[in-house]
């Protein structure tokens, strides 16, 4: 069965600075693909980035990153040169193709907070 | 501007009561998913819909109800069999193409209080 572990439940950066989220998935697949969002106090669910697994580039969006290591399971998202506004949950998600539905598989999540 | 909706933002139920949460898209998304979200967890899948006319239960179907008889529209029905059923709740939608970057967008989310 699809896991998803994200063993950070809280994380603090300074404004400016590079900060790492972690998650590590457990899948018998070798066809799927992951997801990070976002989710403010205001609670909408914002998708940031996504990696799947014969990608041979690790993602990129903006300021995102994925640092995508397929052998270790793990799928960590990376941002850079924080801001305030970075501020809120942060979600890895997973989903397996071989079902041929769109399932997505939550960790529990981490909980980002930017200091000026 | 296309995007999901969701009303209310915030419902009281009393015990013994049915509600409906309304879910509405405008992105022309095939699939249609409903999440329910507790403190310190991560969603879980309560109900999805690829079609029209078509659902399928998720992980956490027993209590609630769904019906999709238009593409944009997906309510669900929390009803009093359900036994927990305070939780914030996020509707989600996708093309539902199948294709691997076929990405989940969500709604601002409902929040129920059952007093």
């Amino acid at each position: 069965a699809q896991k998803i572990t994200q063993t950070q439940p809280g994380m603090f950066v300074q404004e400016k600075e590079a900060v790492t989220l972690d998650c590590t998935y457990d899948t018998s697949d070798q066809s799927y693909g992951l997801f990070w969002y976002k989710q403010p106090s205001s609670g909408e669910m914002i998708f940031l980035i996504y990696q799947g697994s014969y990608d041979e580039q690790n993602a990129t969006e903006g300021r995102y990153s994925l640092n995508f290591q397929k052998a270790r399971k793990s799928a960590n998202l990376v941002i850079s040169a924080s801001q305030l506004g970075d501020s809120a949950m942060y979600f890895c998600a997973m989903r397996e193709f071989h079902t041929g539905f769109q399932k997505l598989v939550f960790g529990t999540g981490t909980r980002l907070l930017v200091s000026p | 501007d296309g995007g999901i909706t969701q009303s209310p933002k915030y419902l009281f139920r009393k015990e013994g009561q049915n509600v409906t949460l309304s879910c509405e898209q405008n992105l022309n998304h095939d699939a249609m998913y409903w999440y329910r979200q507790d403190p310190g967890q991560g969603l879980r899948l309560i109900y999805y819909s690829q079609i029209v006319n078509d659902f399928q239960k998720g992980d956490i179907a027993e209590g609630y109800s769904v019906s999709r008889e238009k593409k944009e529209s997906f309510p669900l029905t929390v009803t009093s069999a359900q036994k927990n059923p305070t939780a914030f709740y996020l509707c989600a939608s996708s093309m539902g193409s199948g294709g691997r970057t076929d990405t989940q967008y969500f709604g601002p989310g409902t929040r129920l209080t059952v007093l």
